[in-house]
């Protein structure tokens, strides 16, 4: 499965702008970057998803680099609620057809927001 | 919809006791997801299904551990017997899967299952 890596935290301050960086060398040309974030006592929650463009939505926005091999989690304005572990995500297809595909979760970067 | 609900919220169990955790996914979904949480390793991906089928369980640790998914509204993990190392927080999600082209929906987690063997 392709890998990513992530810093392991970052810090930010409340309504500035946070980028979390994710690398993926070894992404295959039809991979999905998916990012969900996990708030402390919770599951994960899916954040955004792309393949080769710039994605934007209420929550965030995801700017992929032209390569591919990295991509920019972009939260506007961070607020304390906001603090979560974010985790980069490639979409695998799974071995036995198109029509399958597993999340592989990393260890993500712990992002904390100060007020 | 409810989102994805998970049962019991916790469970606390003596070694070697059965232990079955439940999901009911997102209606309409029809793949299902059972990930395992702890501090040394993360969130692993146990297993996951595919219109009720079991496609990949590389995951699943040990024989031990079992999943069933015997209809679309329902699944189950089953530890027999639990040992203390399997405590951990299980999730389940669910997410829909387009049989055509390359569009991925996102997933959706239930709030885990919080486990502890002692």
């Amino acid at each position: 499965d392709a890998k990513t890596t992530q810093p392991n935290s970052m810090e930010s301050n409340e309504e500035e702008p946070v980028h979390l960086p994710c690398n993926h060398s070894t992404i295959s040309g039809t991979d999905y970057i998916h990012w969900y974030r996990q708030l402390p006592s919770q599951g994960p929650e899916y954040v955004i998803h792309g393949l080769t463009s710039n994605v934007n939505n209420r929550m965030a926005s995801l700017a992929i680099a032209e390569d591919r091999k990295s991509s920019t989690l972009i939260l506007h304005r961070a607020t304390l609620r906001d603090a979560a572990v974010y985790y980069c995500i490639l979409n695998t297809r799974g071995n036995s057809g198109g029509s399958n595909y597993k999340l592989t979760f990393g260890k993500g970067t712990l992002l904390t927001v100060n007020p | 919809d409810a989102g994805v609900i998970q049962s019991p919220r916790h469970e606390v169990t003596e070694m070697g006791q059965e232990v079955t955790l439940r999901c009911k996914p997102i209606s309409g979904h029809n793949s299902l997801f059972w990930y395992r949480q702890t501090m040394m390793r993360g969130l692993e991906l146990l297993i996951y299904f595919n219109n009720n089928v079991p496609i990949d369980d590389s995951g699943m640790p040990e024989d031990r551990f079992s999943a069933k998914m015997p209809n679309a509204s329902f699944s189950t993990l089953k530890i027999q017997p639990s040992e203390p190392r399997d405590s951990a927080v299980y999730f389940c999600a669910s997410s829909f899967r387009r049989l055509i082209g390359l569009l991925n929906t996102e997933a959706f987690f239930g709030q885990g299952t919080r486990l502890t063997v002692v």
